[in-house]
């Protein structure tokens, strides 16, 4: 069902900047708001950005988001151990009529 | 926000159903809310199966769960309820029930349900 393209995987050391990014088509990414999940090993997926680039109350500055036609990016900053896990795009698929979810992508912080 | 309480693992033969429950507090009236299932399989990514509008008593599936999954709501207890019918092996997966916001946004999940099936 995922059709939005995301790395598999992606590592940086403590303190450094990551992207991670996500690509669509004009059915979902290029005429949708695009959200941004964190899921924690042990923990329930979490908000992390809505509607493009907007950040939940709560989400540190650290993390950034942006879209630009049919992909998005996630940045985030200052990297720290505790950001370890999956980190899912998500947007609405207009022709599907359903949430589409990218294949998530592990960030390791080694 | 909308806490979402899901209910507890289940263990199930293959060809048997399986019924999840979610119940919200908090949030305003439950009717007013949009609840969406999404699974994860072990190893894999999150799944969109469907959703409900409770205030208008609508529900839509993703086409792979058009015939085996039923999703309903009862405003009267603010809960949710997502049932598989015809379990297979590669039903076995965490199931999450989700607040849909504005713009498809998913702001509020549920703790997950684990769900194993077995022989």
């Amino acid at each position: 069902q995922s059709v939005l393209t995301q790395p598999p995987s992606v590592s940086a050391t403590p303190g450094q900047k990551v992207t991670i990014s996500c690509s669509g088509d004009n059915s979902n990414i290029g005429n949708n708001y695009v959200s941004w999940y964190q899921h924690l090993p042990g923990a329930v997926p979490k908000l992390l950005i809505y509607e493009n680039d907007k950040r939940p109350s709560g989400i540190p500055v650290r993390f950034s988001a942006s879209k630009s036609g049919t992909s998005a990016t996630l940045a985030i900053t200052e990297l720290q151990t505790g950001d370890e896990g999956d980190f899912y795009c998500g947007t609405w698929d207009s022709s599907l009529r359903v949430v589409l979810f990218g294949g998530g992508t592990k960030l390791t912080v080694v | 926000q909308v806490q979402l309480v899901q209910s507890g693992a289940e263990v199930k033969l293959p060809g048997s159903s399986v019924k999840v429950s979610c119940t919200a507090s908090g949030g305003g009236p439950f009717s007013g809310h949009t609840i969406a299932w999404v699974r994860q399989a072990p190893g894999q990514g999150l799944e969109w199966m469907g959703r409900v509008i409770p205030v208008v008593g609508v529900t839509d599936y993703a086409q792979k769960f058009q015939d085996r999954v039923t999703i309903t709501a009862d405003s009267s207890t603010r809960t949710a309820f997502m049932e598989v019918s015809g379990l297979t092996f590669e039903d076995t997966a965490v199931y999450y029930c989700a607040k849909v916001g504005p713009f498809y946004t998913l702001s509020d999940w549920g703790q997950g349900t684990m769900v194993i099936v077995s022989s």
